[in-house]
């Protein structure tokens, strides 16, 4: 059974480019949980998605970053016209149930993509 | 606003020692606190959980305490081994949907 897979591992992008992340669940989770890790820093929570529905995003930039979950394939978090603050680690998360039901131990993590922006 | 607070950033102990990792917060509505350990570019494992309503739980090396009057909690890592050297992050479960809110996390060095 594999695990979270994330995919680039290393994406370096311009400023004003746009950055793709894709991340794909644990086979039989519809949970995702997208964070952000700046350097010298610890994750920092962004969005929760299940299948095809944001349920909390309060974690997101306001401008600029979205994120999906569609019916079939993987979830994609999408920066438009990326800059220099953007460059960190990015590493989704995936569950099989609200991870606070049973304490978050069905919670895996992927191994993230390094987005550096030149 | 940091919710949860791991306020020393490194800590070195020798093998076969005690390692014992603080952790504070500030949130009282935490229902679950976790600890991760994280390997230079991997993700997070999940290494062991309390709940709010308990004060320790164990499993093998590793056990955590929780005060909840202090708001504090510690991981203990008994005996240390060289695998163990890693960064571990301390975090709070908030709210149904399972988000979770991490400390800046320790890094662990354990030394022959």
């Amino acid at each position: 059974n594999a695990g979270v897979m994330q995919n680039p591992r290393h994406l370096v992008r311009r400023r004003g480019q746009e950055a793709r992340l894709r991340c794909s669940p644990m086979k039989g989770h519809s949970h995702v949980y997208w964070y952000r890790q700046l350097p010298e820093e610890g994750l920092k929570f962004m969005v929760y998605l299940q299948k095809e529905n944001i349920i909390d995003e309060s974690g997101m930039p306001k401008e600029r970053f979205s994120a999906e979950f569609p019916k079939e394939g993987p979830s994609i978090l999408r920066i438009q016209q990326v800059v220099r603050g953007d460059s960190a680690a990015y590493f989704c998360a995936s569950s099989d149930l609200p991870s606070s039901r049973t304490g978050n131990t069905e919670a895996f993590f992927g191994q993230g993509t390094r987005l550096t922006v030149v | 606003d940091q919710q949860v607070k791991q306020n020393s950033p490194s800590l070195s102990v020798q093998e076969g020692r005690i390692s014992i990792l603080n952790c504070d917060y500030t949130n009282s509505m935490f229902d679950y606190f976790l600890w991760y350990k994280k390997y230079p570019a991997e993700g997070p494992t999940f290494l062991i959980s309390i709940s709010s309503i308990k004060d320790k739980n164990e499993d093998g090396r590793f056990t955590v305490f929780l005060n909840k009057s202090a708001k504090h909690l510690s991981l203990h890592i008994v005996p240390s081994q060289p695998g163990d050297s890693a960064v571990y992050f301390c975090a709070g479960l908030t709210d149904s949907w399972g988000k979770l809110q991490f400390g800046a996390g320790t890094q662990v060095v354990v030394t022959p």
